[in-house]
């Protein structure tokens, strides 16, 4: 019964591929996000959907393209990965779009990616 | 410089110790202060939320905000083993366009027995 769920946890893959993770969440919120963790452990935002709208796309380069079927699904597709996309990526769903108020994220475990 | 900045740590203190966690931000426009606990392999999650300046109290952890000096703390007091996590500062400013929450790099901690 995780909140936020993202699959896979781990994904090692090499320089060139392409590649998708799939994140959903079973909390009725309608807001959902991507974030980037590099190895500092810097948390910073890639994308956020309300209710399968685009409503923030940070600057991140064009192979990353995020996908929402519906308001409970939000998956995460890189073309040509590069050395410098291995970091952990999380997803986080809040119930409105929001800032401040009680916009509480839930993050999930994160996806660890390693580009060879 | 970026716009959040917290000490990276790593900080070890001794069980029971008070522990005080800090960051400090360049944005005026912040209003809204968090802070987020990531154990390790796991994602972060909402410690303390404070909007705009002053105290809130939960337990053993008491946020503090003083935006004349864009300055945001964390004190834990008689800090436990299961404390020990990289502690994350986050804030956000009032717009139109969705959450979008600005970290802090994190702070580590150990509590030792």
């Amino acid at each position: 019964d995780t909140a936020v769920s993202q699959t896979p946890k781990y994904l090692v893959t090499q320089m060139g591929n392409d590649k998708s993770i799939k994140c959903e969440q079973n909390l009725g919120h309608d807001t959902m996000y991507w974030y980037k963790q590099d190895s500092k452990k810097f948390l910073k935002i890639m994308f956020s959907y309300n209710n399968k709208e685009l409503i923030i796309n940070e600057t991140v380069p064009n192979r990353f393209s995020p996908k929402s079927p519906d308001k409970a699904h939000l998956n995460l597709h890189i073309n040509s990965l590069e050395l410098g996309d291995s970091a952990v990526y999380f997803c986080a769903s809040s119930q409105r779009r929001g800032a401040g108020t009680n916009e509480k994220l839930f993050f999930g475990s994160g996806t660890q990616l390693s580009v060879l | 410089q970026k716009e959040v900045e917290q000490d990276p740590g790593p900080l070890s203190v001794p069980e029971g110790a008070i522990v005080s966690l800090n960051c400090t931000y360049s944005n005026s426009a912040f209003q809204y202060f968090m802070w987020y606990r990531q154990y390790s392999r796991k994602g972060p999650e909402l410690l303390m939320y404070t909007y705009s300046s002053g105290n809130k109290e939960d337990g053993r952890f008491t946020a503090q905000v003083d935006k004349s000096s864009k300055y945001i703390s964390l004190f834990i007091r008689d800090s436990q083993p299961s404390d020990s996590a990289t502690y994350l500062c986050a804030m956000s400013a009032v717009t139109g366009g969705g959450n979008k929450l600005t970290f802090g790099t994190g702070t580590q901690l150990k509590v030792e027995l």
